[in-house]
């Protein structure tokens, strides 16, 4: 079953503003990661929240993480046309298997 | 480095035909993994190898797929007889102990 569902499942912003999406998660988790899929391409991996971790920066991107409620967020500020993509959270429990959601697609107009 | 590498990127089958799907992981990662994704929806988890060994293959739909990872280098994904359902994007993705997933660009299967 799903484990991360990611919110909204699609986002249009302007260029230079903000973006954000959440992400919930049913069982107790290791740690969370988000990772951005460009089109016809892999995903890449863009930042690992930690279970005992409530925030951590990488560039342009802001991730929180609340165990209490299982959510997190995935803030990415100043938005350019190349953040145009989808992002997906995926969480990983005692095992080595990481559950996806079905992601936030983001189009990023010029 | 490279990175993970999928063989083919497309491949169309007509319903009742063999597919084997190839994946060459990052040279030294025993961790290797199979996902799907299905019509825009979630990317499911398909099954875990570490270097030769099945560690989970939980998400493996049905016994019409069949995964190999024979010395613990490439592995196959095999779906024998595809159905329409098959159609979909596999993933694949290496990774070292429990770091982050390195992922291929995907095979695409359409099964008519």
């Amino acid at each position: 079953s799903q484990q991360g569902e990611e919110d909204p499942q699609a986002l249009s912003i302007q260029e230079g503003e903000n973006a954000t999406m959440n992400c919930s998660y049913k069982t107790s988790i290791n740690n969370l990661q988000w990772y951005r899929q460009n089109s016809g391409r892999g995903l890449v991996h863009l930042i690992l929240i930690r279970s005992n971790e409530r925030e951590k920066h990488s560039g342009r991107l802001r991730v929180t993480l609340d165990t209490s409620k299982k959510s997190s967020s995935l803030l990415i500020t100043a938005s350019r046309a190349a953040d145009t993509a989808s992002y997906f959270c995926a969480t990983r429990s005692n095992d080595y298997k990481l559950s996806f959601g079905a992601g936030t697609t983001v189009t990023v107009r010029a | 480095e490279a990175g993970v590498t999928q063989f083919p990127s497309h491949s169309v089958i007509e319903k009742g035909q063999t597919v084997t799907l190839r994946c060459d992981p990052i040279s030294g990662h025993d961790n290797l993994y199979w996902y799907r994704r299905v019509m825009g929806k979630e990317i499911k988890f398909l099954l875990h190898f570490v270097k030769e060994s099945k560690q989970d293959e939980s998400g493996m739909p049905n016994n019409r797929f069949l995964a190999e990872r024979t010395g613990g280098t490439y592995s196959t994904l095999k779906v024998q007889p595809a159905e329409l359902e098959d159609s979909g994007v596999y993933f694949c993705a290496s990774s070292q102990d429990s770091g982050p997933l390195h992922f291929g660009n995907g095979t695409r299967l359409t099964v008519t």
